[in-house]
């Protein structure tokens, strides 16, 4: 069965620096990635996706994502975060219709 | 496009009581899925439906819990006898087969807090 690792339980991080948050999957064959982002007491919403094509693929509020099928990996990366970015982060994976989940990275930004 | 929309927000229930969650998918979603979330874990998959038909259920979908999708649109999630181990977030969200990209999209969420 497919299946995602985050590896980062939690990343804290000062604002306006750097950030990266890995996600490993194990397929053997295509595999569909998403992260989502989830805010304090709220639901999930959609960040990114790679379902095929070009391997970088961008999100609206500056975070980037690139598929890497020899290091099957999906990490997720931003040059500079903001204070607003703190929320939970999953990376997940479509397996025969439905998302499985990573156990997910908290992104604490600090000023 | 109103989105994903779960009712009640927030339910709190003494054990043994049963609860009932509803959902409304994205109005042309013919996929609907529930979804469980305890603090500090990642979603966890419990059932999910094609129109009414519901395909497939996770081993964590215990006999006390069942979903239904009787006319293909809104989904109800009951949980029978409540225990304190239920208190979690249950997530509902939709996507469509007939759509490129199967974009799932999630609601708001329903928190249980069971006493």
């Amino acid at each position: 069965a497919q299946s995602v690792t985050q590896l980062d339980s939690q990343v804290p991080v000062f604002e306006e620096a750097p950030v990266e948050l890995r996600c490993n999957y194990s397929s053997s064959v295509s595999v569909y990635l998403f992260w989502y982002v989830q805010y304090p007491n709220q639901g999930l919403q959609l960040l990114l996706k790679y379902l095929s094509g070009s391997t970088l693929v961008e999100s609206i509020n500056g975070f980037e994502a690139e598929f890497n099928k020899s290091q099957t990996s999906f990490h997720l990366r931003k040059p500079s975060v903001h204070i607003s970015d703190t929320a939970e982060y999953f990376c997940a994976v479509l397996n025969t219709d439905k998302l499985i989940f990573g156990t997910g990275t908290r992104l604490q930004v600090f000023p | 496009d109103t989105g994903v929309s779960q009712d009640p927000r927030h339910k709190i229930t003494k054990r043994g009581q049963n609860v009932t969650f509803r959902c409304d998918p994205i109005s042309e979603h013919n996929r609907l899925y529930w979804y469980r979330q305890t603090l500090g874990q990642g979603p966890e998959f419990l059932t999910y439906f094609q129109n009414e038909a519901q395909l497939e259920k996770s081993r964590l979908l215990s006999d006390r819990f069942s979903a239904e999708r009787p006319k293909g649109s809104f989904s109800t999630l009951e949980i029978q006898r409540t225990e304190q181990g239920d208190s979690a977030m249950y997530l509902c969200a939709s996507s469509s087969d007939r759509l490129s990209g199967n974009t799932i999209y999630f609601g708001e969420g329903s928190w249980l807090t069971v006493v």
